[in-house]
């Protein structure tokens, strides 16, 4: 799997737009973006994933570049539960090898202050 | 529809004692990993399981750790005679099948196992 680089931390005032970035330059045309969240403590929860095209959800919205060598994920509207360590993974979305097995990184922690 | 379970969500152990980590998938989901937390690190992946089956162990310690996904009941993640160094959040994530965007992994909120 391609390896990510993302910022340690990242600072948002409630109420507006977290914009975290992500860069995987050497991501292989078959692999996927993936973010999950990990909130102090807790499991890590799955946000969002995509290939090629922007993804939102309830969650949030996911932007990926049109060269995919980089991404960023957008709370619109964040709130300090937002306030958790976020992951960008970028994996094979096929069966086969062992692209099941996902790599955490050391993620960017977004405080969002109120 | 009920998430991802394990149990127990903490565990005290004492050097040399066993412990043993459940975990329910998501209702519908038939592929279960785990993953282990060190302290201040990122999660590692440990062991992948289909019912019955064992796929991939590469992640697990060679000695004293072994899992198991029976026909019937969760998996356990099962450490025999925990060292200090076992002390770590446990935790397990399912997904539907493997390959594909259905196999995107659900988490759930881990074991906390602390060896005295």
């Amino acid at each position: 799997d391609a390896k990510t680089t993302q910022p340690p931390s990242m600072d948002c005032a409630e109420g507006r737009a977290a914009n975290l970035p992500c860069n995987h330059s050497t991501i292989s045309g078959n692999e996927y973006v993936y973010w999950y969240r990990q909130i102090h403590s807790q499991g890590p929860q799955y946000i969002i994933h995509g290939l090629k095209n922007n993804e939102t959800n309830e969650m949030a919205s996911l932007i990926i570049t049109e060269d995919r060598k980089s991404s960023t994920l957008i709370l619109p509207h964040a709130t300090l539960r937002d306030t958790a360590v976020y992951y960008c993974i970028v994996r094979v979305a096929s069966s086969g090898g062992s692209n099941y097995k996902l790599t955490f990184g050391k993620g960017t922690l977004l405080t969002v202050n109120p | 529809n009920a998430g991802v379970m394990q149990n127990p969500r903490h565990l005290v152990r004492r050097r040399g004692q066993e412990a043993r980590l459940r975990c329910s998938p998501m209702k519908g989901h038939s592929h279960v990993y785990w993953y282990r937390q060190l302290p201040e690190e990122g999660l590692k992946f440990m062991v992948y399981l289909q019912k019955e089956n064992i796929i991939d162990e590469s992640g697990m310690p060679k000695e004293r750790f072994s899992a198991e996904f029976p026909k019937e009941g969760p998996s356990i993640l099962r450490i025999q005679q925990v060292v200090r160094g076992d002390s770590a959040a446990y935790f397990c994530a399912s997904s539907p099948r493997t390959g594909g965007e259905s196999d995107t992994q659900y988490f759930g909120p881990g074991t906390r196992l602390t060896v005295l």
